[in-house]
């Protein structure tokens, strides 16, 4: 059973940082791995989604890469501002249907 | 106009109440989904339907039920509510011919 987890729970850093979020899976037999920001009262909005046969996906100041071997993906956030303040998750949705996802990174970035 | 919403946004109600949570969108999906959220937990899958005839369950779905009322409506219902369904609850949306789902802005939920 596929079992997803992001650690740290909490983060903060200064306007500027670069920062890496970390997600790690058990099954490495995942086909999709997306990761979702979370803003209160806004839902979830998908931000990169990473198939098996990608290593990495990049938008705008967002990297995402995915190792499948060691169960690790990471989201790299470049110069960072206030306004990527919010939780970011990680999950496999390699099921048509069942997305299982972690337990989320809550970020602040301090101006 | 957001294309997945949710009704109430937020509800605060007492145990052994029933209660319905409204999901409608405007994305013509066929596929919707209802999760729902607790700290320490993520999110984890109620119910989900893949169209109007087809409702299947989730991970968790003691407790709840659901009604696909048509294409667009997909609603959550607890019969009876109880404090530990305390949490926030999506509403989701997918198409067949995408990777993603769309997610509706959360209702949060009391139960007291």
């Amino acid at each position: 059973k596929q079992e997803v987890t992001q650690i740290p729970a909490a983060l903060s850093v200064p306007e500027g940082e670069n920062l890496v979020l970390n997600c790690s899976f058990t099954d490495s037999a995942i086909y999709n791995l997306q990761w979702f920001r979370q803003d209160p009262g806004k839902g979830l909005t998908s931000l990169l989604l990473i198939q098996s046969s990608q290593r990495e996906q990049t938008s705008g100041r967002l990297n995402a890469s995915l190792d499948k071997s060691s169960g690790r993906s990471t989201l790299y956030i470049a110069a960072s501002q206030p306004g990527d303040s919010a939780t970011y998750l990680c999950a496999d949705t390699s099921g048509t249907y069942k997305y299982i996802f972690g337990t989320g990174t809550r970020l602040k970035v301090l101006a | 106009d957001a294309d997945v919403t949710q009704t109430p946004r937020n509800r605060i109600t007492k145990t052994g109440k029933r209660i319905m949570l409204e999901c409608s969108q405007t994305k013509g999906h066929d596929r919707m989904y209802w999760y729902r959220q607790d700290p320490g937990l993520g999110l984890r899958l109620i119910y989900y339907s893949f169209d109007v005839k087809d409702i299947n369950k989730g991970e968790i779905s003691d407790g709840y039920s659901v009604s696909r009322q048509a294409q667009a409506k997909f609603s959550l219902s607890l019969e009876s509510a109880i404090p530990n369904q305390t949490a926030l609850y999506f509403c989701a949306t997918s198409d067949l011919q995408e990777d993603t789902q769309y997610f509706g802005p959360g209702t949060r939920l009391t139960v007291l």
